[in-house]
């Protein structure tokens, strides 16, 4: 089965920081991985994802990620933080091919951003 | 394109009454799913359907919640009887055909059970 582990429950940062959520996946075959954002009060909202090819994807509001098959991994970044990117963030697994569209979400990485 | 709408946004209501949470989809998307969201369990995927038909319901937690779609562009969720433990944020979502598709969110039903 999917798994998702989100390793940080809480962040905060200074604006103008950067800035890296990590996100560690189980999935026995290639994944499709996500991430998107919540803000409080709202549904999620997809930032990026990546399906296949170059390993470093773009997002927006200025986000990228990292797909490293070796560590399992698919980190989020950020060069410079703004204080509007206070939020939620989740990662996400689904499953590749077959019949069933299954999204696995992380228990999310809630960020603050200081001043 | 309005999104993905759901409501009522707020729901209070007592322990053995009948709870009907509603979405409305995007237009045209072919999937709908229905999430839970609650801080112990995070976001977990209840069921969903493909063009109306529930697909995989493996996630409703028990035979006190169903759900119905009758035409694409509407969907509920219903829990009867409700009971404290369903406190929790009720997400829907929609996409388009395809595994490449993403998910659009709608704002959610907080229901409180008390």
């Amino acid at each position: 089965a999917q798994s998702v582990t989100q390793p940080d429950i809480h962040i905060t940062v200074s604006e103008g920081a950067s800035l890296e959520l990590r996100c560690n996946y189980s999935y026995g075959a290639t994944p499709y991985l996500f991430w998107y954002v919540q803000s409080p009060g709202q549904g999620l909202q997809l930032l990026l994802k990546y399906f296949s090819g170059d390993t470093l994807v773009q997002g927006i509001k200025g986000f990228e990620a990292e797909f490293k098959r070796s560590q399992s991994s698919f980190n989020l970044r950020k060069p410079s933080v703004h204080w509007s990117d206070a939020a939620e963030y989740f990662c996400a697994v689904g499953r590749s091919g077959g019949s069933n569209y299954k999204l696995t979400f992380g228990k999310g990485t809630l960020l603050t951003v200081n001043p | 394109d309005a999104g993905v709408i759901q409501s009522p946004r707020h729901e209070v209501t007592e322990m053995g009454q009948e709870v009907t949470l509603r979405c409305k989809p995007i237009s045209g998307h072919d999937y709908l799913f229905w999430y839970r969201q609650t801080m112990m369990r995070g976001l977990e995927l209840l069921i969903y359907f493909n063009n109306n038909v529930p697909i995989d319901d493996s996630g409703m937690p028990e035979d006190r919640f169903s759900a119905k779609m009758p035409n694409a562009s509407f969907s509920t969720l219903k829990i009867q009887p409700s009971e404290p433990r369903d406190s929790a944020v009720y997400f829907c979502a929609s996409s388009l055909v395809g595994f490449n598709s993403p998910l659009h969110f709608g704002n959610g039903t907080r229901l409180t059970v008390t």
